[in-house]
């Protein structure tokens, strides 16, 4: 099956820097990458919608200023989190869809995201 | 407003068992439903998709039905092991193009017990 990657699988950083976390599909092309964030025991929230060579579309509540996306590629997009603060601290999960037609979407394994 | 609500937040049974899932939504009409497991400190798995006019699916030991009527899902795993143990969650689709979004139930964790 499709494989999607996530690197790094967990960051640890101080208040007010920023962190950049990859997310790349491996054996197939993403025409749509998402980024989701997940509190403990909660669901997974929408932050942005990504599509390839475009800007991210991001849901309300959620500033674009803060979390940077960029999808430069079919196969790679990037969420960063800039001047992080501790109630950034969250596990951030990609996914990625593939073609034009309805389908499931993969994801990646996550980055845990510890903001001291 | 819309909402999904996939039953109790947890669900204990027996090795051997049948394990029932519960997922409702309101003021939705989901273009498709997907469940997904996820478990602890990974991302979710997809198991499977069920479109709107598909009434059952299944894969193997699972099972998936669609009643657009009660608006719900119910996503069964027969013969269940204790490596089903998961959080298995819901999710609804209103777009049948590539840039559908999804959107997820809060999630049932299972266990199950040898």
């Amino acid at each position: 099956g499709a494989v999607v990657s996530q690197h790094p699988s967990w960051v640890i950083c101080k208040s007010g820097t920023s962190v950049k976390i990859e997310c790349r599909s491996l054996d197939f092309q993403a025409t749509t990458m998402f980024w989701y964030r997940q509190f403990p025991k909660q669901s997974l929230m929408l932050m942005a919608t990504s599509n390839e060579g475009s800007k991210a579309t991001y849901e309300q509540g959620v500033e674009k200023d803060k979390f940077l996306i960029n999808h430069a590629s079919l196969t790679l997009s990037t969420l960063t989190v800039t001047s992080a603060h501790p109630e950034d601290s969250s596990f951030y999960i990609c996914s990625a869809r593939e073609g034009d037609f309805v389908n499931e979407q993969f994801f990646g394994p996550g980055t845990r995201l510890t903001v001291l | 407003s819309q909402k999904i609500e996939q039953n109790s937040e947890a669900l204990n049974i027996q090795e051997g068992k049948t394990a029932t899932l519960t997922c409702n939504y309101t003021n939705y009409s989901p273009a498709y439903l997907q469940w997904y497991r996820q478990d602890p400190g990974r991302g979710p798995v997809f198991l499977l998709l069920i479109r709107e006019n598909e009434k059952e699916k299944r894969k193997e030991r699972l099972k998936v039905t669609f009643d657009t009527t009660l608006k719900q899902s119910l996503f069964h795993i027969t013969a269940s092991q204790p490596a089903d143990s998961a959080t298995y969650l819901c999710a609804l689709d209103r777009s049948n193009t590539n840039a559908g979004k999804s959107t997820f139930g809060d999630g049932t964790t299972l266990t199950v017990k040898p």
